[in-house]
Order: C-alpha cells, then sequence, then structure tokens
C-alpha cells in the first residue's frame, strides 16, 4: 500500500522559497501524476499542480509563475519549490497521487500524505 | 478554469439522517468528478470517484449520482463518524478544482 510523507521546513520567510519533498514507500514512483495540494486554515482546497515521472508538468495558472516541481525516482521523492512566498502562502501542503483506472472516467487523488503545516512569517 | 459550486455551505443533522449534499459544474465535466470527506486535522479521504463509483472501503452508505452538470453525494443514514467536511472535486481540466467544502454538523 502507498504511503505518502511530507518533509521541510514549518516556517519560510516572506519573499524567499519554500521547499517541500514528499517521499513515497510502499510502491513504485515511476507511474502516476504526483500532486501537491494546499489548504490555508479554515479554508478550502486549492492544486498547485502535478508531475509525470517523466518529469512533465502541469501547474495551477494562479501560481504558475512561482512554482518548480522535480521529482527523484531513485529516490522515490518528488518536490516542490514555491517562490516569492507571502502570508497568503501559509497553509498545510498536501502530496498525493493523481490515479486513474482503465475503463473509468477521470482521474482522482488518492492516497495521500498527512499534510505539512508551512507558515510565511518573519 | 472550471469553477465548483457545493450546497449547502453547511447543515445540521441527526444520527441516521438521510443527508445530499450538492455539487454543480461551471461547464460539462461529464462524469470526471470525486467526492472526499475531511475530518479535523486529517488529510481528505476519497469516498466516491468517477461520480458513482465507491472507493473500496468506504460504507455503502455513502453514493453519488449525476445529472448533467449537477452532482450529487448522499449519505442514506448519518452515523457519528460522518461529521466532517465533503468536498466535490473535478478531474475533466486543468486546473483541478474543489468546491468550497460543505460541514455536517451534529444536531
Amino acid at each position: 500500500q502507498v504511503q505518502l510523507q511530507e518533509s521541510g521546513p514549518g516556517l519560510v520567510k516572506p519573499s524567499e522559497t519554500l521547499s517541500l519533498t514528499c517521499t513515497v514507500s510502499g510502491g513504485s514512483i515511476s507511474r502516476y501524476y504526483w500532486t501537491w495540494i494546499r489548504q490555508p486554515a479554515g479554508k478550502g482546497l486549492e492544486w498547485i499542480g502535478r508531475i509525470y515521472p517523466s518529469g512533465s508538468t502541469n501547474y495551477n495558472p494562479s501560481l504558475k509563475s512561482r512554482v518548480t516541481m522535480s521529482v527523484a525516482t531513485s529516490k522515490s521523492q518528488f518536490s516542490l519549490r514555491l517562490s516569492s512566498v507571502t502570508a497568503a502562502d501559509t497553509a498545510m501542503y498536501y502530496c498525493a497521487i493523481e490515479i486513474a483506472v482503465a475503463g473509468t472516467n477521470g482521474n482522482w487523488f488518492d492516497p495521500w500524505g498527512q499534510g505539512i503545516l508551512v507558515s510565511v512569517s518573519s | 478554469d472550471i469553477q465548483m459550486t457545493q450546497s449547502p455551505s453547511s447543515l445540521s443533522a441527526s444520527v441516521g439522517d438521510r443527508v445530499t449534499i450538492t455539487c454543480r459544474a461551471s461547464q460539462s465535466i461529464s462524469s470526471y468528478l470525486n467526492w472526499y470527506q475531511q475530518k479535523p486535522g486529517k488529510a481528505p479521504k476519497l469516498l466516491i470517484y468517477a461520480a458513482s463509483n465507491l472507493q473500496s472501503g468506504v460504507p455503502s452508505r455513502f453514493s453519488g449520482s449525476a445529472s448533467g452538470t449537477d452532482f450529487t453525494l448522499t449519505i442514506s443514514s448519518l452515523q457519528s463518524e460522518d461529521f466532517a467536511t465533503y468536498y466535490c472535486q473535478q478531474s475533466y481540466g486543468n486546473p483541478r478544482t474543489f468546491g468550497q467544502g460543505t460541514k455536517v454538523e451534529i444536531k
């Protein structure tokens, strides 16, 4: 059973770069889309983007200019970098697998990591 | 972006009640619609995928349906462990988008 675990600093200064890593265990990272989603406290879910093991990416246009995702298949890890952060980037950040099954419509997120809280403050 | 609008934003219900949550897409998304449950301090959990398919391990009191751009999550008999926030999410296009959530509270 695939499990995901986010890691990284819990505190980032304004204007700096947020860097998070998601480590995958119990399965291969060489398939599926690997996704980042965030959730400010008390608010809804925002899709940040996804990366395929080949390196192909899709980013949310609202964040695209500041987001970089990468994947390290040998380490079973994928990463998120968000530059020029402000207080508005304070949120719980989740990594997740975007999965699809042949014969069904669309993809879905399952499983998710437990999340990591990142605060932006000086 | 495809906008997903959930209603209601919150509801109060009692154990045993039948609960219905609606999600409307701003354009046709076929059946590319998923439902998640989120409890406080926890990551969201997949309940329903592709509009009406029950995820393995999810109780059968949960069901999903679709009619055009309107999607419904139904809990046939609410249990104490079902008090949570529910989100719909479309996977028809990028960016993936979520509804704003429906909080189900104890009456």
